[in-house]
């Protein structure tokens, strides 16, 4: 079945620096590519998805990219802030709308 | 605007004790499915359904059930709880794909559920 690694496991960076996560997944089938946000004691929200047949795509200070052939996806975060502080999950998704794989998660903290 | 409800945001049961959790949605997704959140585990699945009185097993299922009785509503049993059980349960949904597109998940709130 599908496995969904992500790197790193946690991540500090300064206000305003730039923050990336990486993920991989096994299963070339899988063809969608969602990116959640977990804030503490909240529930995971959609930050922003991709699909297989896209590259990239950017919606204001967040940005995923998507390499098909390497089978790993990215989130980009720029002039991050501190309320981007959390824990972020992506995921991939090997069967049409239905069951997802998700990475262990990366914590991520935005340093004043 | 997607609402997903979980009944509880706190439970407390005894080890051996059965343990229902639902969960609604009011946005008439086909597919519901329950996690379960453990810390450097991520989400991992337990069951999902498709359909009413339709259910799959995830990567976890056991020790657990589910009941699909309602489009709206989905429950996990836990027929005899453990402590292995103590974790943060999650339960979402989302649409049936048409067009081979799939799409996203909601989550509820979550069920931080203690097995003593």
């Amino acid at each position: 079945g599908e496995n969904v690694e992500q790197h790193p496991s946690t991540l500090s960076v300064q206000e305003g620096d730039s923050a990336v996560i990486k993920c991989t997944y096994s299963d070339s089938a899988s063809n969608y590519f969602p990116w959640y946000k977990q804030e503490l004691g909240k529930r995971p929200q959609l930050i922003i998805d991709i699909r297989s047949n896209v590259g990239e795509k950017k919606d204001q200070r967040i940005a995923v990219t998507l390499n098909k052939t390497a089978k790993h996806f990215s989130l980009h975060i720029t002039e991050t802030q501190p309320e981007d502080s959390a824990v972020y999950f992506c995921a991939a998704s090997t069967n049409y709308g239905q069951n997802f794989v998700f990475g262990p998660g990366t914590r991520l903290s935005v340093l004043p | 605007d997607v609402k997903v409800t979980q009944s509880s945001r706190y439970l407390v049961k005894r080890t051996g004790e059965k343990v229902f959790l639902e969960c609604v949605q009011d946005m008439d997704h086909e597919n519901m499915f329950w996690y379960r959140q453990d810390p450097g585990l991520g989400l991992r699945l337990i069951y999902f359904s498709y359909d009413v009185k339709m259910k799959e097993k995830g990567d976890i299922p056991e020790g657990y059930s589910v009941s699909r009785e309602k489009k709206e509503r989905f429950s996990l049993i836990l027929e005899s709880a453990s402590t292995n059980q103590t974790s943060m349960y999650l339960c979402a949904s989302s649409l049936l794909s048409l067009a081979a597109k799939t799409d996203t998940q909601y989550f509820g709130p979550g069920t931080r559920l203690t097995v003593l």
